[in-house]
Order: C-alpha cells, then sequence, then structure tokens
C-alpha cells in the first residue's frame, strides 16, 4: 500500500541542523510532489514546503526560507527536509505528505493523501 | 497569501449529535478545499477532498459542502472515535496548501 515513513526522533541544541527523512513506497515517487508541514507542542498545522521529486523544484515558506532546504533521492524513493541554524521555537512534530490530485468536473484538484507519522524535534540547550 | 479561518475553534458535543464546522478562505478558492481529521500523537487523515468528495473508507456520517469562500463539514451523528481537531485545507494556491486553524470537538 501507499505509505510514507519518517526517521525517528531528534533532539538538537539551538544553532544546530536537523534532517528529517521521509521514504515512499507503493507508488511512483516521481509523479507526486512531496510537501512538508510542522506543528508546534499544542499547535495547528504549518505549511513549510513542497518539492516535485521528478525535477527537484521547490517551494517554500516565506518564514523559513533561507533556512531550509528539501532534496529528494529519486534512487531510493525518499525525501528529505534539513531546516538550520534551529532555534526553540523550531521545536516541533514534523510531517511529510504525498500531494494526491485528481482531474474532477471542477478541473485538477489537490489534497495530501498518506502522510507519514511524524517526527519530533526538540531544540533545548 | 490565503488565509483560512475555521469556525468555532473548539466545540463540545455528545454521542449522536449532528455537528457543522465553518471554514473560510480570505479569497474564492472554487473547491480547492480539503478536510482533515487528526487525533492527539497522530499525524491527519483525509476525511474530504475538493470541497464535498468523500474519502474512500471514510464513514457517510461525514460529508462536506461549499464553494467560493464558504465551507461546512458536517458530522451527521458523532461516534466516540470522531472526538478530535478537525483542520481545513485550501488547495487553490498551488503547491502551498495552507490550513485553517483547527476546530477541537470534545465530549
Amino acid at each position: 500500500q501507499v505509505q510514507l515513513v519518517q526517521s525517528g526522533a531528534e533532539v538538537k541544541k539551538p544553532g544546530a541542523s536537523v534532517t528529517v527523512s521521509c521514504k515512499a513506497s507503493g507508488y511512483n515517487f516521481t509523479i507526486y510532489g512531496i510537501s512538508w508541514v510542522r506543528q508546534a507542542p499544542g499547535q495547528g498545522l504549518e505549511w513549510m514546503g513542497w518539492i516535485n521529486p521528478y525535477n527537484g523544484n521547490t517551494k517554500y515558506a516565506q518564514k523559513i526560507e533561507g533556512r531550509v532546504t528539501m532534496t529528494t533521492d529519486t534512487s531510493t524513493g525518499t525525501a528529505y527536509m534539513e531546516l538550520r541554524s534551529l532555534r526553540t521555537d523550531d521545536t516541533a512534530v514534523f510531517f511529510c505528505a504525498r500531494d494526491e490530485w485528481g482531474t474532477m468536473a471542477q478541473g485538477v484538484m489537490g489534497w495530501y493523501d498518506p502522510w507519514g507519522q511524524g517526527t519530533l524535534v526538540t531544540v533545548s540547550s | 497569501d490565503i488565509q483560512m479561518t475555521q469556525s468555532p475553534s473548539s466545540l463540545s458535543a455528545s454521542v449522536g449529535d449532528r455537528v457543522t464546522i465553518t471554514c473560510r478562505a480570505s479569497q474564492s478558492i472554487s473547491s480547492h478545499l480539503n478536510w482533515y481529521l487528526q487525533k492527539p500523537g497522530k499525524a491527519p487523515k483525509l476525511l474530504i477532498y475538493a470541497a464535498s468528495s468523500l474519502q474512500s473508507g471514510v464513514p457517510s456520517r461525514f460529508s462536506g459542502s461549499g464553494s467560493g469562500t464558504d465551507f461546512t463539514l458536517t458530522i451527521s451523528s458523532l461516534q466516540p472515535e470522531d472526538f478530535a481537531t478537525y483542520y481545513c485545507q485550501q488547495s487553490y494556491s498551488t503547491p502551498m496548501y495552507t490550513f485553517g486553524q483547527g476546530t477541537k470537538l470534545e465530549i
């Protein structure tokens, strides 16, 4: 079945970097984009960015642009999200999600399905 | 950026109740609206896509409606497993699919 499996929890000090991986299986990895979403403790869902595995095109949230890099390895079907210069307020669960899409009466529509299980990144001195 | 506003932010209800959650977009998004359910410690799960299409495997007590700027998610008869947080998401502004702030449904 289609699934995304993420790497395990991380603990980092302020100023460090973290890389979270997201391994896809059950579908052609290059057909669908991968988005990253984070959720701070007790907070809502925040879109971080997107990557097209076919050509490597990316789009990042303005809030973190300059600190984030998203990449993919098509040979293994894995997406990566690197966040640098970590701050304590970067503590969050990070999710990857597949950009599913379909052609419907209203046109081409998009949604996220499935999601990875989430990776907790704790930034603390 | 398109802003998504959900109401209410929290809601108390009982098993068997009919519940409606609303989501408003800051500009017209046609039918590019999705709904997710999230339980504590879990990833969000897709319920409704394209405003009114029920995701495979999702119970028929869930339904979505609306277009343009105003959307609703309705649960016709609440079940114990439905108590969770619900998020709307716009998928009009590709690929920046932003979320509402969430609605926590409590007993």
